[in-house]
């Protein structure tokens, strides 16, 4: 099962900041947080991951609080193109194991 | 970056026959790959790891006789539903993580765009 909470569904304007909440409280220490998306009928994209501290890539900002039990993944300046299902996803970085996905945070970005 | 790529993108068969797709890991080896299967309106769902040159693990639920996965090589891949039938019409996705990269440091998995299977 997966061990994220994510909220099924948000909007946000285009240009605006999207941010995405997402609960992990029983992460545990080896274990790091991913975020990956889906747009409509293609595969998942990874967006970003991190362990403890805040990171930032050409994508998006991923914020984690300083207990590790939750975690925002901020898209700056949303486009349409963002729409699409957001996964949060903990899972230990050694190790080829797979991604178990929840159901995800549908994103719409609204003209 | 990695890629991977999956083909065909979309088939539609008659009920009873088999369904081939393939998984390439282009520019870099993939010891295991993932395939997951995916219903309308719902998440990815795993099926299967697909171990090279070994038999694949299947998760629970998953007919092993019926979704065929051979992993002849480090960059390919299959995944054959035999006998297809209606209900498994399905979207279906692979994924592998590239070796000896930073994403494989990283832990990140690469996935394919899909195959959208119709059986009729």
């Amino acid at each position: 099962d997966a061990k994220t909470t994510q909220p099924p569904s948000m909007d946000c304007a285009e240009g605006r900041a999207a941010n995405l909440p997402c609960n992990h409280s029983t992460i545990s220490g080896n274990e790091y947080v991913y975020w990956y998306r889906q747009i409509h009928s293609q595969g998942p994209q990874y967006i970003i991951h991190g362990l403890k501290n805040n990171e930032t890539n050409e994508m998006a900002s991923l914020i984690i609080t300083e207990d590790r039990k939750s975690s925002t993944l901020i898209l700056p300046h949303a486009t349409l193109r963002d729409t699409a299902v957001y996964y949060c996803i903990v899972r230990s970085r050694s190790g080829n194991t797979p991604l178990v996905f929840g159901k995800g945070t549908r994103l719409s970005v609204i003209a | 970056g990695a890629v991977v790529s999956q083909h065909p993108s979309r088939v539609i068969c008659k009920s009873g026959t088999s369904v081939k797709i393939e998984c390439r890991s282009l520019d870099f080896q993939a010891t295991t790959m993932f395939w997951y299967r995916q219903f309308p309106k719902q998440s990815l769902m795993l099926m299967a790891t697909s171990n090279e040159g070994s038999k694949a693990t299947y998760e629970q639920g998953v007919e092993k006789d019926k979704f065929l996965i051979n992993h002849a090589s480090l960059t390919l891949s299959t995944l054959t539903v035999t006998s297809a039938h209606p209900e498994d019409s399905s979207f279906y996705i692979c994924s592998a993580r590239s070796e000896g990269s930073a994403a494989s440091g990283a832990n990140v998995l690469t996935f394919g765009a899909g195959s959208r299977l119709t059986v009729l």
